[in-house]
């Protein structure tokens, strides 16, 4: 049974630094691409980006100045950084395991920014 | 960008309804594409992959079909849990991209 652990700050400032990880419980993790996807509040998903197990990621266009994803394959996580937070950055933030679209999610953590 | 144009963007129906979600991508993305459904604070969860193959544990009253630009999800008989909001997600080209959502409310 894959589980996807997710854990991180929840309250930001303006200007601040996001940072999420995410740790894979169960299954491989060598051979799968690793995903973070976002959701305002009210609103729809937005891909963020993904990274493999080999460390070769994809981001973005919209996201990409201000986003990394990195992968700890020792530990089985990957996380995200993002950088300059404005207040459209707040959202429910997902990972998630990329298999023929994403077949596993991690519980999602609500990241609010304030001014 | 591939857009992915979701609709409707809201229905209502009855418990017993047969009903369908469509979504169109802006350009041809083979069968790369997944349906969710997304209850209040949770995690979207999926129920078919490659367009058309049901999720291993998913109840087989949800279908897909399509290809191309074109794909349609069908719930064949309505039932209480059903009720929720209805991704649809390309996973042709970067970046990825979710359809608007469609929310199912019970009329």
């Amino acid at each position: 049974q894959v589980q996807l652990q997710q854990w991180g700050a929840g309250l930001l400032k303006a200007s601040e630094t996001l940072s999420l990880t995410c740790a894979v419980y169960g299954g491989s993790f060598s051979g799968y691409s690793w995903s973070w996807i976002r959701q305002p509040p009210g609103k729809g998903l937005e891909w963020i980006g993904e990274i493999n197990h080999g460390g070769i990621t994809n981001y973005n266009p919209s996201l990409k100045s201000r986003v990394s994803i990195s992968v700890d394959t020792s530990k089985n996580q990957f996380s995200l950084i993002l950088r300059s937070v404005a207040a459209a950055d707040t959202a429910v933030y997902y990972c998630a395991r990329a298999f023929s679209s994403f077949d596993y999610w991690g519980q999602g953590t609500l990241v609010t920014i304030s001014s | 960008d591939i857009q992915m144009t979701q609709s409707p963007s809201s229905l209502s129906a009855s418990v017993g309804d047969r009903v369908t979600i469509t979504c169109r991508a802006s350009q041809g993305i083979r069968n790369d594409l997944g349906w969710y459904q997304q209850k209040p604070g949770k995690a979207p969860k999926r129920l078919i992959y490659a367009a058309s193959s049901l999720q291993s544990g998913v109840t087989s009253r949800f279908s897909g079909s399509g290809s191309g630009t074109e794909f349609t999800l069908t719930i064949s008989t309505l039932q209480p849990e059903d009720f929720a909001t209805y991704y649809c997600l390309q996973h042709n080209s970067y970046p990825y991209t979710f359809g608007q959502g469609t929310k199912l409310e019970i009329k």
